[in-house]
C-alpha cells in the first residue's frame, strides 16, 4: 500500500500567512494527488486534484504542486476561513490512502 | 443538487453487522464510481471501499477487507456497505463519497456507527 506522510501535522500561522504544507508518497504516484478542507463539524471539500488543478470555486489562493513523491498545497495568503485542516490523498492505486492531516490554527 | 444521504447507522454490539445505505440524487448515479470513507471522531480520514460504475469492480482497505463489502444498485441510485463482525475500533462516522476520477467531489454528511457492549 501507498503510504502518504503530511508534514507538519500542525501549525500555528496568522492570518496573511503564506502556507505551505507537504505530502510525500512512499512511492511515486506520478501526479494523482487530490488535497481537501475540512472545517469542524464539516465534510472534506475538494480544493485540488491532480496535485495542481483547482477546483470549481475554490480560492486562487490555493494552489498545488509536485509529482511523483513529493507534494505540496500552498495557500498564499491565510484568510480567516482557511483554518481548517487539510487532507492529501493518492489516486494511484487501492487503497486510496489518505495523508494523516495537517491542522492550520490562527496564531 | 448533488445529494448523497446516508442511513443505518446506530449502536452496534461487538461481533453484529449493520448495513449503510446512502441514497444518491441530482446526478445520474450509474455513471459514477463510489467510496465510502470513515473518520473516528477527532481523528483523521480512513478510506474504505470503493465500488466503480462498469465491470463490477470492487475494492477494499486491509482493515476492512474480508468483514464489509460495498454494493450498488443503479436502479435505485444507491451504495451500501454490509458491515460484519464489527469491532470497537469500527466506531466512527462513515461517509458515502462520490469518485471524481482524481477526487472524491461529493461527500454524504455521514453516519454514525459506534461499537460498543
Amino acid at each position: 500500500d501507498i503510504q502518504l506522510t503530511q508534514s507538519p501535522s500542525f501549525l500555528s500561522a496568522s492570518v496573511g500567512d503564506r502556507v505551505t504544507i507537504t505530502c510525500r508518497a512512499s512511492q511515486g504516484i506520478s501526479s494523482f494527488l487530490a488535497w481537501y478542507q475540512q472545517k469542524p463539524g464539516k465534510v472534506p471539500k475538494l480544493l485540488i486534484y491532480e496535485a495542481s488543478t483547482l477546483q470549481s470555486g475554490v480560492p486562487s489562493r490555493f494552489s498545488g504542486s509536485g509529482s511523483g513523491t513529493e507534494f505540496t498545497l500552498t495557500i498564499s495568503s491565510l484568510q480567516p476561513e482557511d483554518f481548517a485542516t487539510y487532507y492529501c490523498q493518492q489516486f494511484t492505486t487501492f487503497p486510496r490512502t489518505f495523508g494523516q492531516g495537517t491542522e492550520v490554527e490562527i496564531k | 443538487q448533488v445529494q448523497l444521504v446516508e442511513s443505518g447507522g446506530g449502536v452496534v454490539q461487538p461481533g453484529r453487522s449493520l448495513r449503510l445505505s446512502c441514497a444518491a440524487s441530482g446526478f445520474t448515479f450509474r455513471y459514477y464510481g463510489m467510496h465510502w470513507v470513515r473518520q473516528t471522531p477527532g481523528k483523521g480520514l480512513e478510506w474504505l471501499s470503493f465500488a466503480a460504475h462498469v465491470g463490477n469492480n470492487k475494492y477494499y482497505a486491509d482493515s476492512v477487507k474480508g468483514r464489509f463489502t460495498i454494493s450498488r444498485d443503479d436502479s435505485k441510485n444507491s451504495l451500501y456497505l454490509d458491515m460484519t463482525s464489527l469491532r470497537p475500533e469500527d466506531t466512527a462516522l462513515y461517509f458515502c463519497a462520490r469518485d471524481g476520477i482524481s477526487g472524491i467531489d461529493f461527500w454524504g454528511q455521514g453516519i454514525l456507527v459506534t461499537v460498543s457492549s
